[in-house]
Parts: C-alpha cells; sequence; structure tokens
C-alpha cells in the first residue's frame, strides 16, 4: 500500500451536477497529481499540485479545478458534469513536482 | 504529437516464463520513464523507473532497459507468477514538463498455472 487514500470510492451524478473527490497523499510528500483514467485507457494528467500552488495542467477544460490544503492533502472539483466525465478518478503523491508518483486507489465517478 | 505506445495489448504467459512487456516513446526530451502495475479496481503501483542517464534497472524480478537511440523501452519479468497478472502501464516523463506523466494504453498480462 502506498499510504495515499481518495474519497469516496464510488460515486454517482447526474448530468450538469457538481462533484468534490478528495486525496490524502503518503506522508513527507508535498505534491498532489490528479489524473483521468477511462476504461480501457492509461491515465490522462489533469493537473498537478505543489506546496498549494497548480504546477502543470494538461488538456482539460476550467470546469475541472483543484485545491491543495496546507497538509498537502487535495480536491478535484468539476462542475457541469458531463456523461464523459465517467472515469476513474486517481491522485497520485510525490515528495516533489518532478518524484515518483505513487497512486491511490482512485474514486470511480459514474454520470447519468 | 507527444505518446507513449506499447507494441502489443495483450501478452498471455505460462507461469515461471519470463515476460517482455516493450514500450516505444516519441519525445526525445523525456528523461525519466516508469513502469506501472495497475490490477483490476486498483489504482497503478510502482513497479520500476529508470532515467534517461541510465540503460538498465533491476529490482526484484524485474528489469527495466531503456534504449533512447531507437526509443523503446521495456519491462522483463522473470520468473512470472499469476500474482503478475494485470495491465502495465509505461509512463513518461518529459523534463521541462514538471511531474506531468504521460501514460500508454497498457499491456495486460496474463499468466497461465
Amino acid at each position: 500500500e502506498t499510504g495515499v487514500t481518495q474519497s469516496p470510492t464510488h460515486l454517482i451524478k447526474t448530468r450538469g451536477q457538481q462533484v468534490t473527490l478528495r486525496c490524502s497523499s503518503q506522508s513527507g510528500h508535498n505534491t498532489v497529481s490528479w489524473y483521468q483514467q477511462a476504461l480501457g485507457q492509461g491515465p490522462q494528467f489533469i493537473f498537478q499540485y505543489y506546496r498549494e500552488e497548480e504546477n502543470g495542467r494538461g488538456n482539460f477544460p476550467p470546469r475541472f479545478s483543484g485545491l491543495q490544503f496546507p497538509n498537502y492533502s487535495s480536491e478535484l472539483n468539476v462542475n457541469a458534469l458531463e456523461l464523459d466525465d465517467s472515469a476513474l478518478y486517481l491522485c497520485a503523491s510525490s515528495w516533489d513536482r518532478a518524484g515518483t508518483q505513487y497512486f491511490g486507489p482512485g474514486t470511480r465517478l459514474t454520470v447519468l | 504529437g507527444e505518446s507513449v505506445g506499447l507494441h502489443l495489448p495483450t501478452l498471455s504467459v505460462q507461469e515461471g516464463d519470463n515476460s517482455i512487456i516493450n514500450c516505444a516513446y516519441s519525445n526525445s526530451a523525456s528523461d525519466y520513464f516508469i513502469w506501472y502495475k495497475q490490477e483490476s479496481g486498483k489504482g497503478p503501483q510502482f513497479i520500476i523507473d529508470i532515467r534517461s542517464n541510465m540503460d538498465k534497472r533491476q529490482g526484484q524480478r524485474v528489469t527495466v532497459l531503456l534504449n533512447k537511440t531507437v526509443k523503446h523501452l521495456s519491462l522483463q519479468i522473470a520468473a512470472t507468477q499469476p500474482g503478475d497478472s494485470a495491465v502495465y502501464f509505461c509512463a513518461e516523463n518529459i523534463g521541462n514538463q514538471g511531474g506531468k506523466l504521460i501514460f500508454g494504453q497498457g499491456t495486460e498480462l496474463s499468466v497461465k498455472p
């Protein structure tokens, strides 16, 4: 186990709703990266947070936003949910921006 | 564009045999490569990594080889066990893009007892 935890495990929402996913990083890690993994695909980078600041963003619209807290835990917020947002959302923590990323178990989001 | 690709989507091996999973990358600026194992319903699990200044790195039962000339990466698993059955992803980090990892589609490894 990596020590990275995510909540909730599963979530069902309807189109247009908003969702908040949470991640607790491994002890000693100050960086959290978020990924979206569609079924049968590799994870796609959403963004990374380092010491409470966004440090890089992938090709995702602004309705995907995030936060990192002083204890280095993080939230991913998605507004105006679309059917295509249905996926496994993974967070990974690392000791620095370019350090080895260790993944949590993910949150399975289903948008109906 | 940038991509990390895998040569084979599925690989089936007999228990005890060695497995080789291949990966191609396209960005010559990539300086760090990682192999992850993902079991059904779980997050990716770190296996081994290698930096671009190395050609080979060994771990417990695993070896990663990096050929920068042809932009190719491979993961070798010795004495494959049923517990090795999973999807394996290679991921690429481009040095000037911070911590962004670019993943391939994955190779499903199936180990027959």
